[in-house]
């Protein structure tokens, strides 16, 4: 089967930088990918690592590391509009190539 | 479609009905997914389609829970005999192949089952 943990809240002010991280246990790992949802809102698609390292888009940077079954998603030049739910997920090729998603972080952003 | 499109986008209905969630994927994308998620939750994978056929069922909750998809486009998620605790958000996801990192969600059709 498979698992994802992520913390269920983290707390930012405007213009900070927060680190959300995500660890996972799956039996046919394809990659890590991180999406965000508004509340009242479809969750979105932020970023995919499949190799070891980080990957950076504007703000948002995500990370994996393959060996310890760990990834985080990093943003920067924290705004009031983050604030939102964000969800790491694990693409899994066992019975075809679903996605998973863990339970999510909600993010608070303050002025 | 611009994106996908998911109906009705609210359904009340009574305890022991049945209900149809209907999902028009994005033109072309061939991979096509079903979530549930319940308040302040997280997604809880039901069942994925790579065209019509469904290499993984495992996330049905229970033989209350069937889906269908023709034509390599439309799917339908049909929940027999409603149950109170089946009251959740079911959120509908496609990407263009099911090798593809990215998938797009509809806005899901909101179930209050009373």
């Amino acid at each position: 089967g498979q698992s994802l943990e992520q913390p269920s809240e983290v707390t930012a002010v405007e213009g900070a930088i927060v680190q959300i991280n995500c660890t996972y246990q799956t039996s046919g790992f394809y990659g890590l990918s991180w999406y965000q949802q508004h509340d009242g809102g479809a969750p979105t698609f932020l970023s995919y690592n499949a190799l070891d390292g980080l990957e950076e888009t504007g703000r948002f940077s995500s990370f994996l590391s393959r060996s310890d079954s760990y990834g985080y998603l990093l943003l920067q030049e924290l705004q009031m509009k983050d604030s939102a739910s964000y969800f790491c997920a694990v693409r899994d090729s066992t019975g075809g190539f679903k996605t998973i998603f863990g339970a999510g972080t909600r993010l608070f952003v303050k002025a | 479609g611009a994106g996908v499109s998911q109906s009705p986008s609210n359904k009340v209905t009574e305890k022991g009905k049945d209900v149809e969630l209907r999902c028009d994927p994005i033109s072309g994308h061939t991979a096509l997914y079903w979530y549930r998620q319940s308040l302040g939750q997280g997604l809880e994978f039901l069942i994925y389609f790579q065209g019509n056929s469904a290499p993984d069922k495992s996330g049905l909750p229970s033989d209350r829970f069937s889906a269908e998809r023709t034509g390599g486009s439309v799917s339908t998620l049909t929940i027999q005999r409603t149950q109170q605790e089946d009251s959740a958000v079911y959120l509908c996801a496609s990407s263009r192949t099911g090798g593809d990192t990215e998938a797009f969600f509809g806005q899901g059709t909101r179930l209050t089952v009373v």
